[in-house]
């Protein structure tokens, strides 16, 4: 079965332009994240979804940061527009219901913005 | 969520075993200790996951004390391949809660 699927794995983008990410969870997963890491760093959680609903999206800088998923499924994460401070790998991971414990996570698209 | 704190690195060579410990001193009845590995250009992978005294897998150990305010990971044998930064989180199990990521601790296994 194919793990956590993230697309694109690299992406390199001017600065105040627009970028999107996305992320396939393993199937029957209903608990999704997306974490933004910096180098040296360890993943910094951005939002969680259960199904389709953001339960916790805290974290997420709303005023360039937006994300979705629609029919709890695949996910999106999009930064518009995206600013130097942005460059980063952002990682997605997808766990199971209340009988999982162990989350999965896709190998992260590395952004850079120049 | 309780706040965990490891040491920001290790070194040690082929075929030692290697323990990590984690700090974790205002956890929760309900909490879980869990451990992921990450190399580099790589997400986080599961590693370990207990709540109290030894938890072994093919992998690693867990050990966590009867007042689970640390949690030390033992590695047998490691390898070059163990090469990795080790992340310690502590949380509740199952889909209920983040899962928040200190800065780890990065193992350098040399030959």
């Amino acid at each position: 079965e194919a793990g956590v699927v993230q697309s694109p794995r690299y992406k390199i983008i001017e600065k105040k332009q627009p970028v999107a990410f996305w992320c396939n969870p393993i199937s029957g997963h209903n608990t999704l994240y997306w974490y933004l890491q910096n180098l040296g760093q360890g993943p910094e959680l951005l939002i969680r979804y259960e199904n389709e609903e953001a339960v916790d999206d805290s974290q997420l800088p709303k005023d360039r940061f937006s994300a979705e998923r629609l029919k709890g499924v695949d996910s999106t994460l999009k930064i518009q527009p995206a600013e130097l401070g942005d460059s980063a790998v952002y990682l997605c991971a997808s766990r199971q219901g209340p009988e999982g414990t162990e989350a999965f996570f896709g190998q992260g698209t590395r952004l850079t913005v120049v | 969520l309780a706040k965990t704190t490891q040491p920001i690195s290790m070194d040690s060579y082929e075929g030692q075993e290697v323990n990590i410990t984690c700090s974790h001193n205002n956890i929760a009845t309900n909490d879980y200790i869990t451990w992921y590995q990450q190399f580099p250009s790589q997400g986080p992978r599961f590693i370990i996951q207990g709540y109290k005294t030894k938890v072994t897998n093919e992998v690693a150990s867990l050990f966590i004390p009867a007042d689970r305010k640390s949690s030390t990971l033992s590695l047998p044998r490691v390898s070059l391949s163990d090469t990795a930064v080790y992340y310690c989180l502590v949380g509740g199990a199952g889909s209920q809660g983040n899962l928040i990521f200190g800065k780890g601790t990065k193992l350098s296994v040399k030959p």
